[in-house]
């Protein structure tokens, strides 16, 4: 699987976009770009994935540029509950590459 | 569905013994992740099955692990003898496989070796 980077850290003000960046700089054609995050003492929760289109779930937007080298999960509007670890991943999905390997993420606090 | 069930929730156990994990994926989902969680390393995948066969190990430390998936609702993580370094959050997930599938986690396993 391609690798990430991400920043280990960001703010953001209650009530504001958060935006967490990530680079794939190495991404292959068939794989997805996904999006966890952890909540302290809990297990990691997905939260949307894609492959080059926009997406948008309940939970969060996820941009990918054109040429798919990087990308962008969107919080409309971040709230407390939002605190967590968030890790950016690339994938293919199924069979034997299907692993899901985890970077060491962001860490979003999300302030009143 | 209640989701992918670990246990135990915690366990506390002397260096030496035999410690064994178990997880009971969703309903349905083929594919079965087991992770371990340290402050220094981070969520590390130890082993990933698929239609319960192991796919890749490569993540188990050493020796002492070893994971089973007899049937497609239940696997079991074993560390014998387990040593003080083992102690870790100990994360099971599943999927199902194919694309577009996103992986459900479970609540963990706290694992202390004294």
């Amino acid at each position: 699987d391609a690798k990430t980077t991400q920043p280990t850290s960001m703010d953001c003000a209650e009530g504001r976009a958060a935006n967490l960046p990530c680079n794939h700089s190495t991404i292959s054609g068939n794989e997805y770009v996904y999006w966890y995050r952890q909540i302290h003492s809990q297990g990691p929760q997905y939260i949307i994935h894609g492959l080059k289109n926009n997406e948008t779930n309940e939970m969060a937007s996820l941009i990918i540029t054109e040429d798919r080298k990087s990308s962008t999960l969107i919080l409309p509007h971040a709230t407390l509950r939002d605190t967590a670890v968030y890790y950016c991943i690339v994938r293919v999905n199924g069979g034997s590459q299907g692993n899901l390997i985890f970077g060491k993420g962001t860490k979003l606090s999300v302030k009143p | 569905d209640a989701g992918v069930i670990q246990s135990p929730r915690h366990e506390v156990t002397e260096m030496g013994q035999e410690v064994t994990l178990r997880c009971k994926p969703i309903s349905g989902h083929n594919s079965l992740f087991w992770y371990r969680q340290t402050m220094m390393r981070g969520l590390e995948l130890l082993i990933y099955f698929n239609n319960n066969v192991p796919i890749d190990d490569s993540g188990m430390p050493e020796d002492r692990f070893s994971a089973k998936m007899p049937n497609a609702s239940f696997s079991t993580l074993k560390i014998q003898p387990s040593e003080p370094r083992d102690s870790a959050v100990y994360f099971c997930a599943s999927s199902r496989q194919g694309w577009n599938t996103e992986a459900f986690f479970g609540q963990g396993t706290r694992l202390t070796v004294v």
